[in-house]
Parts: structure tokens; C-alpha cells; sequence
């Protein structure tokens, strides 16, 4: 079973920030946060990951509490490609275990 | 560089058929996991392979089956087709030890009528 809740949906504004929040409670020591999206009817896309610090690259940014028992996806700019199935997911990465996905948060951008 | 590649794109069997379903991993890539996903579900681990055995499994019943070959290209079989196993397949790829995450391919659209 997926180690991770989030909302069913959110809505978001085009040009507006969106914050997915995400809580893993369970977490362990060396697991990392993995954020992917899908698109309709598209394979899964990987957007981020982190561990303990604050991560951000191109496409978005990663906010991870002090305790690690919850984090925040934030996309600074949504556009209307950015609708889409969200997924957070715990996972030790490296060799170990597999990718467990939850339902995700269903985000919509609307203009 | 291409990443995962899935074969076919759309499918059509009848219950009872058996059908195989391929897919080329992203180059530089070693371990494939396949994924089911239902309609309006999120994707559902079915099984992973790592020089060329299998080495994780999902709750899935022995009808699913895998391979992978020495070029780690992979394929799920799947016999005795059910109407229930009509979904999205999705292969996904990475390098053994990395911890930058998969690639998925775009998934094979199967029907079972």
C-alpha cells in the first residue's frame, strides 16, 4: 500500500502558484520523496525527488519538513499543460523496492 | 536519446487469448518494472526484472508472467485473459544503484472484450 495521502484534487490558477501537500507520516530515515505526474493517458513523468533538504530544479520545487512527515510540491507557475494526475511517493531509490503509487491529487489549472 | 519504448501502443483480445506485451528501456538502463492501471487508478506494481530474473512481484495472480533478455529489453505475458485485466501497461526503466527514479514509456492500451 501507498505510504503517502494527498487530496483528490486541487484547482490552481493559470500563472499562479500551486502547492500539492503531501503527508507521509511513516517515512523512514533513508527514504526519499518522489513527486511524479501524469497526464492523461500518458506514462507517468518524474518531476523531483528529495531526502531531507529543500530541492528545486526546472520544473518545479521541493519543500520537505524539519521531521520529514510531510512535504509540498510547488510549481511557481501553473500553465494549462501543467493539469494533470500528481503522485507523491516514498521510496528507499538505489536498488531497493519499487516506485508505490497512491490515487495522487488530480490538479486542475484553469485560466 | 530514446527513452522507453512500448510495443504495441493499442491492443484488442478476447477473453481466454493470451497476450505479450514488449518494451525497450531507456538506454543506460538495467532494471524494468511493469505497472497496471485501471481506469481512474493510480498505476499498480506488477513485477520487476534484474539480470534477466525476476525480482520483485506485486499481488498478481501466475498468470502474469515476464522476461527479460540479455539487451534488457522485457515482456509481460499475460494468459487467460480476463475482462478485468483490460487497462494501461506501463513499463518503466532505471539504472540499478541510481536514485534519480524511473522512466516510463507511454503504456500499452489493452482491451479485452
Amino acid at each position: 500500500d501507498a505510504k503517502t495521502t494527498q487530496p483528490p484534487s486541487m484547482d490552481c490558477a493559470e500563472g499562479r502558484a500551486a502547492n500539492l501537500p503531501c503527508n507521509h507520516s511513516t517515512i523512514s530515515g533513508n527514504e526519499y520523496v518522489y513527486w511524479y505526474r501524469q497526464i492523461h493517458s500518458q506514462g507517468p513523468q518524474y518531476i523531483i525527488h528529495g531526502l531531507k533538504n529543500n530541492e528545486t530544479n526546472e520544473m518545479a520545487s521541493l519543500i520537505i519538513t524539519e521531521d520529514r512527515k510531510s512535504s509540498t510540491l510547488i510549481l511557481p507557475h501553473a500553465t494549462l499543460r501543467d493539469t494533470a494526475v500528481y503522485y507523491c511517493i516514498v521510496w528507499y531509490g538505489g536498488s531497493q523496492g519499487n516506485l508505490i503509487f497512491g490515487k495522487g491529487t488530480k490538479l486542475s489549472v484553469k485560466p | 536519446d530514446a527513452g522507453v519504448t512500448q510495443s504495441p501502443t493499442h491492443l484488442i483480445k478476447t477473453r481466454g487469448q493470451q497476450v505479450t506485451l514488449r518494451c525497450s528501456p531507456k538506454s543506460g538502463h538495467d532494471t524494468v518494472s511493469w505497472y497496471q492501471q485501471a481506469l481512474g487508478q493510480g498505476p499498480q506494481f506488477i513485477f520487476q526484472y534484474y539480470e534477466e530474473e525476476e525480482r520483485q512481484r506485486g499481488n498478481f495472480p501466475d498468470r502474469f508472467s515476464g522476461h527479460q533478455f540479455p539487451n534488457y529489453s522485457s515482456e509481460l505475458n499475460v494468459n487467460a485473459l480476463w475482462l478485468g485485466d483490460s487497462a494501461l501497461y506501463l513499463c518503466a526503466s532505471r539504472r540499478t544503484g541510481a536514485n534519480y527514479g524511473y522512466t516510463f514509456g507511454s503504456g500499452t492500451r489493452l482491451t479485452v472484450v
